[in-house]
């Protein structure tokens, strides 16, 4: 079965720190990859998404990036974090179709 | 890209109601999702629509695909404590999922 794993689940990093959050899919080969941000717990904005290795698009000009160095990793990444940053992360799988989450990470910038 | 409206916003509810929930598209819509979100996890999927005019239960919920395709409703009946969280529509656009905004559900015990 498919499995997703998505860490930490909580981090608390300073303005202007580096970020990097980290997502796996087990059980499945060239999934669609996805990355939301949902704040105040309502709705969820799409970020990033990747078709395949390298792949990445971008959906919203923001100050994160993101990379798929292997086929079922996503990472995503932040030179200089801001206050606007701060949320819940989620990281999502689909092949294609019903996509499925993992269990999110509560950044708080400081 | 698409757009999912979706509504009510929130809702609160004395346990045992009926519950009801809709999601809109001005575009046609292949695919209907329904997932729940609990407080702190990430969300997860409810029931999945393939079909237009189809009619999906899983427990106490049932999910319609809507027959212009551009509509989706779920009901969750006789509900319990354990059904709040935040309910949201979605559906494909491309390599891409689109969300509603989310239905808030309350419950009074």
């Amino acid at each position: 079965s498919q499995t997703i794993h998505q860490w930490p689940a909580t981090l608390v990093q300073p303005v202007g720190s580096p970020l990097s959050l980290e997502c796996t899919v087990e059980g499945t080969s060239n999934p669609n990859l996805y990355w939301y941000r949902q704040a105040a717990g309502r709705g969820l904005q799409l970020l990033f998404y990747s078709v395949g290795i390298g792949q990445i698009s971008s959906e919203v000009p923001q100050n994160l990036s993101a990379s798929r160095p292997q086929d079922r990793q996503f990472i995503l990444s932040s030179k200089k974090l801001l206050l606007s940053d701060s949320g819940f992360y989620l990281c999502a799988w689909s092949n294609p179709g019903e996509a499925f989450f993992g269990q999110g990470t509560r950044l708080t910038v400081v | 890209g698409q757009q999912l409206n979706q509504s009510p916003q929130s809702m609160f509810i004395q346990e045992g109601e009926d519950v009801s929930m809709n999601c809109t598209s001005s575009s046609i819509f292949n695919t209907w999702l329904w997932y729940k979100q609990d407080p702190g996890e990430g969300p997860v999927l409810l029931i999945a629509l393939y079909k237009a005019g189809e009619l999906t239960s899983n427990g106490r919920l049932t999910a319609q695909f809507g027959i212009t395709r551009k509509d989706s409703f779920l009901n969750i009946s006789a509900s319990i404590p354990s059904d709040v969280g935040i309910y949201f529509c979605a559906g494909p656009d491309g390599n891409k999922l689109v969300f509603g905004a989310g239905t808030i559900l309350r419950v009074k015990s």
